[in-house]
């Protein structure tokens, strides 16, 4: 099993819709996980970080962390054209004399006008 | 003002020369990385430096090696250049260790 699991898509949906993402994982050390959002020929740019389980909202983005199931997911509300990128989980784990860190393969979204 | 900059943007060379990729941060972080992302937008971490000190090094060919002079650059040299290098080498910096990570736009390496 990956150490990260994402689908990558492509997911279309129309504007305005909700965009429901997510990524499993199996490395229970995992303690802190990210969202990034990565346009064409750009680097990933942060979209949402947390730490603990539960939700974080942030204007039409809202990260959800369940660690009992070992499960990350982000909504986008009122989805817009814009929204059209990848987006990246990512997760990392502090490790003795380490750090460990792992990206899902990401998802490509589109939304249609 | 560019908060991680990597030079050059695209570099087009021939299997087994030797290059440089730079990275310079003006965020004031304590640690910095190299990612590949290949074709398929896979994004791997290949190393880190926190204060330049090493402390992600995944199994990566030792052709590769990474180079901090100071907390606020991070080179990538890369000795004798295969087919498989190809690829886009992203540089990024965080705060500190498992803080969010600020990317450059990338280095588009491409081996004839």
């Amino acid at each position: 099993q990956k150490e990260v699991e994402q689908d990558p898509g492509p997911l279309s949906v129309p504007e305005g819709a909700i965009v429901s993402l997510n990524c499993t994982y199996s490395n229970s050390a995992f303690q802190y996980f990210m969202w990034y959002r990565q346009y064409s020929r750009k680097g990933p740019e942060l979209l949402m970080y947390t730490y603990s389980s539960g939700n974080k909202e942030d204007g039409r983005f809202t990260a959800q962390v369940d660690k009992s199931s070992k499960y990350i997911s982000l909504f986008i509300r009122d989805s817009q054209p814009s929204d059209s990128a990848t987006y990246l989980c990512a997760m990392s784990a502090p490790l003795r004399g380490n750090n460990r860190l792992a990206f899902g393969k990401g998802n490509q979204v589109v939304v249609i006008p | 003002d560019t908060a991680v900059s990597q030079t050059p943007k695209y570099l087009v060379t021939q299997m087994g020369n030797d290059k440089s990729i730079k990275c310079e941060q003006n965020l004031g972080h304590d640690t910095m990385y190299w990612y590949k992302q290949d074709s398929k937008k896979f994004l791997k971490i290949m190393f880190s430096y926190n204060n330049k000190e090493l402390i992600i090094n995944e199994t990566v060919p030792n052709r590769f090696s990474p180079k901090s002079p100071d907390k606020a650059h991070l080179n990538l040299h890369i000795n004798s250049l295969e087919l498989g290098d190809s690829a886009v080498y992203f540089c990024a910096s965080s705060l500190g260790v498992n803080q969010p990570q600020h990317f450059g736009d990338g280095t588009r390496l491409s081996i004839l």
